[in-house]
């Protein structure tokens, strides 16, 4: 079946410094990639989304590329701020079919 | 345009009680899905929904767990004799058209069961 795979959190960074958060999908076609936030005591918000290969989503000065031959959508962020401190979650969705398939979450936090 | 609203934001349920969490879709929007977050876990789709309508359920426990989106007012997530196992994040997403692409959601509702 489809899945989401995230790197296991907490990701403890300083400020400014370099941010990755791997994750890899499996999926029988052609997905839509999608990352989501979650601020402490808040909701879900979209972050990015990418929905087709070699596509780079970008957001905040957050980006992911939609890589088809590594079947992953890593997030980067180059100069991560104590604002960022939050769950990020890693999702697909099949055009087939309109439920998310989640991630487990990585947890950042960001030390000033 | 206000969000997607979700209340209560918290609800403590004894175990054998019923919880009813309530969720008002954005304007404009009639498709609404139910995900379910349990600690240190992803999320993960319960039901989606259209006006009056039940999509698909297949991720909806079989028995206690109901749904419903009716003509007016919001859709309610319902679940009858509640045990501690359903202590969760749950939450709401709603989008104009039967596509997550543009699903929105709602800050959530912690049922915490004691």
């Amino acid at each position: 079946g489809n899945s989401v795979t995230q790197m296991e959190g907490p990701v403890t960074l300083s400020e400014e410094a370099f941010l990755t958060i791997n994750c890899t999908y499996t999926a029988t076609g052609y997905p839509s990639l999608f990352w989501y936030v979650q601020y402490p005591g808040e909701g879900l918000q979209l972050l990015l989304k990418a929905t087709k290969a070699d596509d780079k989503g970008s957001n905040k000065g957050f980006e992911a590329t939609y890589r088809k031959e590594t079947t992953s959508f890593h997030l980067e962020k180059g100069s991560v701020q104590v604002s960022d401190s939050a769950v990020y979650f890693c999702a697909l969705s099949m055009d087939s079919n309109y439920q998310l398939i989640w991630g487990a979450g990585t947890k950042l936090i960001i030390k000033p | 345009n206000a969000g997607v609203m979700q209340n209560p934001r918290h609800l403590v349920r004894r175990r054998g009680q019923e919880a009813r969490l309530r969720c008002s879709p954005m304007k404009g929007h009639s498709h609404v899905y139910w995900y379910r977050q349990l600690p240190e876990e992803g999320l993960k789709f319960m039901v989606y929904l259209q006006k009056e309508n039940i999509i698909d359920e297949s991720g909806m426990p079989k028995e206690r767990f109901s749904a419903e989106f009716p003509k007016e007012g919001p859709s309610i997530l319902r679940i009858q004799q509640v045990v501690r196992g359903d202590s969760a994040a749950y939450f709401c997403a709603s989008s104009p058209q039967g596509r997550n692409t543009e699903a929105f959601f709602g800050q959530g509702t912690r049922l915490t069961v004691v």
